[in-house]
């Protein structure tokens, strides 16, 4: 069974800048949630996907965006970067057609903005 | 979702077991009782969930009280790999725009030495 993958694993950017961010599903997941994780804190909840659409958000702007793909793979987008957006970003996955099915997370993109 | 209270920190000597307790004294019939731990620069790891009864897996026990107020994440043997940020969650059952969702808190370090 293959776990939850993500790439890059590091990645800078300058402020202004837009990022996109990719992640696999564990085989036989579904739907995909993003969370960012600022140093010392615990993650934050951005979105989840299910069905190739957005259902469900966090307290994030417009500017965080993301896709899912037929495959269940899916990216988090990012635009117009702003320094705080300097965090661990980290997708899970989980299946939606079994109850209860926990969430699996991937080791995250470490994303810094200068 | 309800609120947790975990203390910050614990400390464990090897090969003795680690007890961490997790109050929630706002949680609903309908929620569940989730740990993760997130080892340094790692995604979180998914460790055991129960709703009421008690229960283990390969890697943890959960005891949770009979009023459900609160709970105990047992590691019956702690390794020095154990050392981790350990996180209580409670969750409604997932369904719909909640099922992606995990509120993390700042969790409790647990370090174990030998």
């Amino acid at each position: 069974e293959t776990g939850v993958t993500q790439s890059p694993t590091h990645l800078i950017k300058t402020r202004g800048q837009q990022v996109t961010l990719r992640c696999s599903s564990q085989s036989g997941h579904n739907t995909v949630s993003w969370y960012q994780q600022a140093l010392g804190q615990g993650p934050q909840f951005i979105f989840q996907y299910y069905r190739e659409e957005e259902n469900g958000r966090g307290n994030f702007p417009p500017r965080f965006s993301g896709l899912q793909f037929p495959n269940y793979s899916s990216e988090l987008n990012v635009n117009a970067l702003e320094l705080d957006d300097s965090a661990l970003y980290l997708c899970a996955s989980s299946s939606m057609d079994r109850n209860n099915s926990p969430l699996h997370f991937g080791n995250g993109t470490r994303l810094t903005v200068t | 979702d309800a609120k947790t209270t975990q203390p910050p920190s614990m400390d464990c000597a090897e090969g003795r077991a680690a007890n961490l307790p997790c109050n929630h004294s706002t949680i609903s019939g309908n929620e569940y009782v989730y740990w993760y731990r997130q080892i340094h620069s790692q995604g979180p790891q998914y460790i055991i969930h129960g709703l009421k009864n008690n229960e283990t897996n390969e890697m943890a026990s959960l005891i949770i009280t009979e009023d459900r107020k609160s709970s105990t994440l047992i590691l019956p043997h702690a390794t020095l790999r154990d050392t981790a940020v350990y996180y209580c969650i409670v969750r409604v059952a997932p369904g719909g725009t909640s099922y992606g969702k995990l509120t993390f808190g700042q969790g409790t370090i647990l370090t174990v030495h030998p």
